[in-house]
């Protein structure tokens, strides 16, 4: 299976500023990587596929970067509703995988 | 509006069975694939099975293989998962996604609790 690591766990960030969340697969995804956010009470929405298209109706500060191991999430300005959790998943092998998740906390 | 909504958690003993619904609407569902994703405080998010829109082909993670069923039905447009032999490690919110790759669309979840 593949394994999915996220980095930082957390991060604290002030309105504003701009945020990077890593992922890093254990074995190459190509660019079958996808990006969720979650808030509380809620199912996670999907931001961004192909490791940097962005879906329908997210904001273009949300932008993904990367390939194969590496990959990107960068929050431009961080707006209130951006505060969240947020997973990459590989869609490239069975079983789908999901990293474990960075917390993004107001500053 | 594009929607998922699932039903039928609740609280079983280990061992016992549970089917779990969902429910959709705002889109053609017999062309899309499926997906149940769980999500544990401990675990995080750990995709279940999948089934697939065209000849109904299942794929499902290793711990719950065996023991939980995904199905659909077109005519209904709906999606199930029958879980028997459940454990405590299977306690947790259930959610259903619309595959496209990516898990496009997501419902709210129902929450499954195996205790005693």
């Amino acid at each position: 299976e593949i394994v999915m690591t996220q980095s930082p766990a957390s991060l604290s960030v002030s309105p504003g500023e701009r945020a990077t969340l890593s992922c890093r697969a254990s074995q190459s995804v190509s660019n079958n990587l996808a990006w969720y956010q979650q808030k509380p009470g809620q199912g996670p929405r999907l931001l961004i596929s192909g490791a940097s298209t962005r879906a329908t109706g997210i904001p273009a500060r949300f932008s993904g970067s990367g390939s194969g191991t590496e990959f990107t999430l960068t929050i431009s300005s961080l707006q209130s509703e951006d505060f969240a959790v947020y997973y990459c998943q590989q869609y490239n092998k069975w079983p789908r995988t999901f990293g474990q998740g960075t917390r993004v906390e107001i500053k | 509006e594009v929607q998922l909504v699932e039903s039928g958690g609740g609280l079983v003993q280990p061992g016992g069975s549970l089917r779990l619904s969902c429910a959709a609407s705002g889109f053609t569902f017999s062309g899309y694939s499926m997906n149940w994703v769980r999500q544990t405080p401990g675990k995080g998010l750990e995709w279940v099975s999948y089934i697939r829109s065209s000849d109904s082909t299942v794929y499902d993670a290793d711990s719950v293989k065996g023991r939980f069923t995904i199905s659909r039905d077109n005519a209904k447009n709906s999606l199930y998962l029958q879980m028997s032999s459940l454990r405590a490690e299977d306690t947790a919110v259930y959610y259903c996604a619309r595959s496209v790759g990516p898990l496009d669309v997501w419902g709210k979840g129902t929450t499954v609790t195996v205790s005693s």
